[in-house]
């Protein structure tokens, strides 16, 4: 079955700094990638999605690329701010009905 | 939230007994899905919707049914609740169309089950 991983440990980076999340997935390459950001107590809510056929995709601090070879995506925040703090998932979406989630990366961003 | 509302936000019960969750969502989106978050798991999904009465499992559907009689209501019930059935629930809609494409989904706030 597909497995999807992300660093279960938290993030820990100094304002200003650039954070760097990865997103690991076995089998086959899903047609469409996902990030979501989760805030304590809250639902996940939708970032950006990335194509198969897409290497790159920005919005606004926010940057995603997606390796198929290495089977590989990394979500980087720019500039990351105190209020980037958060748990940000990612999702494997193979243009099913269903998305496949990871169990997140909990990013603290210090002043 | 998206225009989705889950109730209740908060709830005890005892083992044993039946519980219903509640999501009803305003979008007027085809597709409705329940998942549940523990740590360590993540999100996983439990029943999803794909239009009124049109209902399929998930990869955690033991013990729960699901009943949507309405595009806007989407109804999560254990039947008779467990400790391990101690969780978040996760409510969420798409509006994915029947022919595919980009499932981008839209969460509510959450409803936080104690089984004791």
């Amino acid at each position: 079955s597909q497995k999807i991983e992300q660093n279960s440990e938290a993030l820990n980076i100094q304002e200003g700094k650039t954070a760097t999340l990865t997103c690991n997935y076995t089998n086959y390459s899903p047609a469409y990638l996902q990030w979501y950001r989760q805030d304590p107590g809250r639902g996940p809510v939708f970032l950006l999605l990335i194509r198969e056929n897409e290497k790159e995709k920005r919005k606004e601090r926010l940057k995603v690329t997606f390796d198929t070879t290495l089977k590989q995506s990394l979500f980087h925040i720019t500039a990351s701010q105190p209020a980037d703090s958060a748990t940000y998932l990612c999702a494997l979406d193979y243009n099913t009905d269903k998305l496949i989630f990871g169990t997140g990366t909990r990013l603290q961003v210090f002043p | 939230d998206a225009g989705i509302t889950q109730s209740p936000r908060h709830k005890v019960t005892e083992t044993g007994t039946p519980v219903t969750l509640r999501c009803h969502q305003t979008e007027n989106h085809r597709y409705m899905y329940w998942y549940r978050q523990d740590p360590g798991h993540g999100l996983r999904l439990i029943h999803y919707s794909y239009g009124v009465k049109d209902t399929d499992k998930g990869e955690v559907s033991d013990g729960y049914s699901v009943s949507r009689s309405k595009t806007e209501d989407f109804l999560l019930t254990l039947e008779s609740a467990t400790s391990s059935q101690t969780s978040v629930y996760f409510c969420a809609i798409s509006e994915q169309t029947a022919s595919g494409g980009e499932n981008i989904q839209y969460f509510g706030a959450g409803t936080r089950l104690s089984v004791l």
